[in-house]
């Protein structure tokens, strides 16, 4: 058990539609990361939030947006659903965030299919 | 061409070889980390480098920052082995990760 917690573990929509991931950092973990996994293009990072704040961002789509809440748990929104955006969704924590020399602890991820 | 390139994609091995991961990058890195994904989808994180060699266990992971080569070695392969392994480096943001594709080893009893 990596002490990351992600809810739901599994999603499934429609075309359209928007939904919310949630995300539980470790005990003392400050920084949240998201990532993407699809078949076509592996894993991408999305975005990173460290201690409420956006840290840096990666491929997320502009119908996508995230929020680090003061508990620290992060919620990932997805509106506008389209077929492609059926992917496993993960989160991670590390404790600091953006000094490249941390082990990140990685949630068991959200299915999501949009059909 | 891909920042991070990993060989082989895929590897099929019998119970007690000896398994070698390679990975090579091609950008300026902070450190190379070695993750491991079971067929349930769970990520979990083997290793992080900056350089040198660690060992855990039955895995070592060795780096070359010079010739930006790193690689997951795995002595007396087991099927619980059987996994994807996926190799990222960090540049100058820990979050922005850039991934492997991945390879997929199953181990044969």
């Amino acid at each position: 058990d990596s002490g990351v917690t992600q809810t739901p573990k599994h999603l499934i929509t429609a075309t359209g539609q928007r939904v919310t991931l949630r995300c539980s950092p470790r005990s003392g973990d400050l920084s949240v990361y998201w990532y993407q996994q699809s078949l076509d293009q592996g894993l991408q990072f999305l975005i990173q939030y460290y201690n409420g704040e956006e840290r840096a961002k990666g491929n997320i789509l502009e119908r996508f947006s995230a929020q680090q809440f003061p508990d620290l748990h992060s919620e990932l929104n997805l509106s506008s659903l389209e077929l492609g955006d059926s992917a496993l969704y993960f989160c991670a924590s590390s404790v600091q965030g953006g000094t490249g020399n941390e082990k990140l602890f990685f949630g068991s991820g959200t299915q999501l299919s949009v059909l | 061409k891909n920042e991070v390139e990993q060989s082989p994609q895929n590897l099929t091995a019998q119970e007690g070889e000896f398994i070698t991961i390679n990975c090579s990058y091609s950008v300026g890195i902070s450190a190379l980390h070695w993750l491991q994904q079971h067929p349930g989808g769970g990520i979990v994180s083997l290793f992080m480098l900056s350089s040198g060699k660690k060992k855990h266990g039955r895995l070592i992971a060795t780096i070359n920052i010079q010739e930006k080569h790193s690689s997951l070695h795995i002595t007396a392969s087991h099927p619980r082995d059987s996994a994807v392994y996926i190799c990222a480096v960090g540049t100058h943001s820990l979050g922005k990760l850039i991934f492997g594709t991945g390879t997929r080893l199953q181990v044969f009893p």
